[in-house]
């Protein structure tokens, strides 16, 4: 496997479900990344984690809970989801966090919420 | 704050026609410049980055961008559009300990 994966590739789930998107990077990467891709609205950015911590939560419902247990992993573990949560959910990795460093992108999961 | 706008939300060109998306950002830092492509149902793929030296640079599939700082613009170009570049084009820019911001996409649609 090379790049960005991403697991699973479609996701639909219930309000009161609760599941967990994967992804795991395979470039060395030190940083990882949740982002949000909504119908009309630009990249979402959720969680940022450089060297396993968490240095970045732009403000993002509880019922989005990410998890690092290392530089290569990264999770987004759902929970009592609403209908406007239905999305495009894309992981990226960077060398380290911040601004300067070029971003590689999973192919996402689309999540559909009923 | 910075920001980073894409004036255009769709554009439509002929195949062979020469295509040209812009971008610009407002900051007054040097910033780190990207474009990145996405293809439906796919993720965003790196086309170009720009740090600093020739303010004109090549990237992949044909593309170049080219740095303006007097108008805070980086606009991507490429001469001969081929069916096959039909997609979402995305301006990124970056700066040193921030986070990078997203542009709201240029979809590109390709005419035969």
């Amino acid at each position: 496997e090379t790049g960005v994966t991403q697991t699973p590739r479609h996701l639909v789930m219930g309000m009161t479900n609760k599941k967990s998107l994967k992804c795991e990077q395979h470039l060395g990467h030190n940083a990882m990344y949740w982002y949000k891709q909504s119908a009309k609205k630009p990249l979402e950015l959720m969680f940022v984690y450089n060297f396993k911590e968490q240095t970045e939560n732009n403000s993002v419902p509880s019922r989005f809970s990410p998890e690092c247990p290392n530089s290569s992993h990264l999770f987004l573990h759902l929970h009592t989801l609403q209908p406007e949560d239905s999305a495009l959910y894309l992981c990226a990795s960077s060398r380290e966090a911040g601004g300067s460093y070029e971003q590689y992108f999973g192919p996402g999961t689309r999540l559909t919420v009923t | 704050a910075q920001s980073v706008t894409q004036p255009d939300i769709h554009i439509t060109v002929s195949e062979g026609a020469s295509l040209e998306l812009r971008c610009n950002y407002s900051y007054g830092a040097t910033p780190y410049l990207f474009w990145y492509v996405q293809s439906p149902g796919q993720g965003l793929q790196l086309l170009l980055k720009y740090f600093s030296g020739d303010t004109l640079v090549q990237g992949i599939k044909g593309f170049e961008a080219e740095f303006k700082r007097s108008q805070s613009s980086f606009n991507l170009r490429k001469p001969s559009v081929h069916w096959s570049d039909a997609a979402e084009y995305f301006c990124a820019v970056g700066y040193l300990r921030n986070d990078m911001r997203f542009g709201a996409g240029t979809r590109l649609t390709v005419k035969p």
